[in-house]
């Protein structure tokens, strides 16, 4: 069964600086697609980033790069020059080749400090 | 813009009333999703169409969740005798194409309903 793990619950950053937020996640499929999402405290899901699985080098949109280890299973987000704009909940997710179901991680809290 | 819009944005029940839950997705987007989001978690699959089609609904937690897309545009989510337990944002998304690769999913604001 699929299955997405943020194991930190909370994150604190300095203004301009960069910062990771981690995601493993678990699958049995060859084919998938991994995708980062943000919602500030409005409430909205905001696309970031995708990755797919037979994608070789590491997806890039602006200030955010997903670092994709394979054999880890791992898809970390890495924003660069931190903004106080930031500051929201993170959510990775995945979707598995053959379906319609995209599953959710529990979500890491971002907080950029000025 | 015309971005995905839900009503009512807010919705109290009391316990063993039906509510009923609207999605606009964006005019043209072939697929559409219902997401539950409880409160500190992250959302959770309900329900995807392709048009008018129900294409997996095996997320719905009970047979008093109902959804339908009747003419492959706006989305109706039924909750049949709510409970306590339904409380949560409900999330609809809904994207240009077929699932399946990058297709981006742009989401509503959600409708925020609180069970009483």
């Amino acid at each position: 069964a699929q299955k997405i793990t943020q194991t930190q619950p909370g994150m604190f950053v300095q203004e301009k600086e960069a910062v990771t937020l981690d995601c493993t996640y678990d699958t049995s499929d060859q084919s998938y697609g991994l995708f980062w999402y943000k919602q500030p405290s409005s409430g909205e899901m905001i696309f970031l980033i995708y990755q797919g699985s037979y994608d070789e080098q590491n997806a890039t949109e602006g200030r955010y790069s997903l670092n994709f280890q394979k054999a880890r299973k791992s898809a970390n987000l890495v924003i660069s020059a931190s903004q106080l704009g930031d500051s929201a909940m993170y959510f990775c997710a995945m979707r598995e080749g053959g379906g319609f179901k995209t599953i959710f991680g529990a979500g890491t809290r971002l907080f950029v400090k000025a | 813009g015309a971005g995905v819009s839900q009503s009512p944005r807010y919705k109290v029940a009391k316990r063993g009333q039906d509510v009923a839950l609207r999605c606009d997705p964006i005019s043209g987007h072939v697929s559409l999703f219902w997401y539950q989001q409880a409160l500190g978690q992250g959302p959770e699959f309900l329900t995807y169409f392709q048009n008018e089609a129900q294409l997996d609904k095996s997320g719905l937690p009970s047979d008093r969740f109902f959804a339908e897309r009747p003419e492959g545009s706006v989305s109706t989510l039924k909750i049949q005798r709510t409970q306590q337990e339904d409380s949560a944002v409900y999330l609809c998304a809904s994207s240009l194409w077929r699932v399946g690769g990058t297709e981006t999913q742009y989401f509503g604001p959600g409708t925020r309903l609180l069970v009483l």
